[in-house]
């Protein structure tokens, strides 16, 4: 069965620094999202992304955060400055259209 | 703002017995969606429910959907150990913009099922 694929499986960054998400959606899927779980918490959506642009984002989404599909497979997502506060898991997800979707694995993003 | 709330948030119970989960949501949709997550894995679709009256069954679990409470319900049959999980339920934030964009969790429901 076709998977998303997310590396890394877990990044430790230092406080500032810039950190990207690397995601693989599934090939035939149209649609792309990131989300993030804090530790325990419930799972937040961050942005959406079809057709190469920005579909919708969330509050959380700010200046600090960038999507890009750099080369047609890969999918990620560039935090340009990080707070303790974004240490979480990130989770990139796909769907062929607004049907069920496909969660990758996640990454396990600490911010020290 | 959509709203997504799960009831209850914990739940202990033993094998064999049923229970209901709850998940209410605040505005128009007709996409919800119910997710599997295990500890420190990800997110397993577990259903999908695009209307109305809308019933799945896979196993012991049983989803439905009323759009017009607004309200759907995951039902655990005769629970077995296997199915200790946390459950989020999801909604659709495009189905009520029109578009079809990213998910509305609620809090999830952490059940634990005791032999």
């Amino acid at each position: 069965e076709p998977e998303v694929t997310q590396t890394p499986s877990h990044q430790v960054t230092q406080m500032g620094q810039e950190v990207i998400l690397r995601c693989v959606p599934i090939s035939n899927h149209l649609y792309f999202y990131w989300y993030r779980q804090i530790l325990g918490q419930k799972v937040e959506f961050l942005v959406s992304f079809y057709n190469n642009e920005i579909s919708e984002k969330s509050e959380i989404f700010d200046d600090q955060f960038s999507v890009e599909r750099p080369d047609g497979s890969n999918f990620t997502l560039k935090i340009r400055s990080t707070k303790l506060e974004d240490s979480a898991m990130y989770f990139c997800a796909s769907r062929p259209g607004p049907t069920r979707g496909t969660f990758g694995s996640g990454t396990r993003l600490t911010v020290v | 703002e959509l709203k997504v709330e799960q009831n209850p948030l914990f739940l202990s119970m033993q094998e064999g017995k049923n229970y209901t989960i709850y998940c209410n949501y605040s505005t128009t949709s007709d996409r919800l969606y119910w997710y599997r997550q295990d500890p420190g894995k990800s997110l397993e679709s577990l259903f999908v429910l695009l209307s109305n009256g809308a019933v799945k069954q896979e196993g012991r679990l049983m989803a439905s959907l009323d759009t017009k409470a607004r309200l759907s319900t995951l039902h655990i049959t005769a629970a077995v150990h296997d199915l200790s999980a946390t459950y989020f339920c999801a909604v659709d934030i495009g189905s009520s913009r029109g578009g079809a964009d990213g998910l509305t969790f609620g809090k999830g429901t952490h059940l634990i099922i005791q032999p």
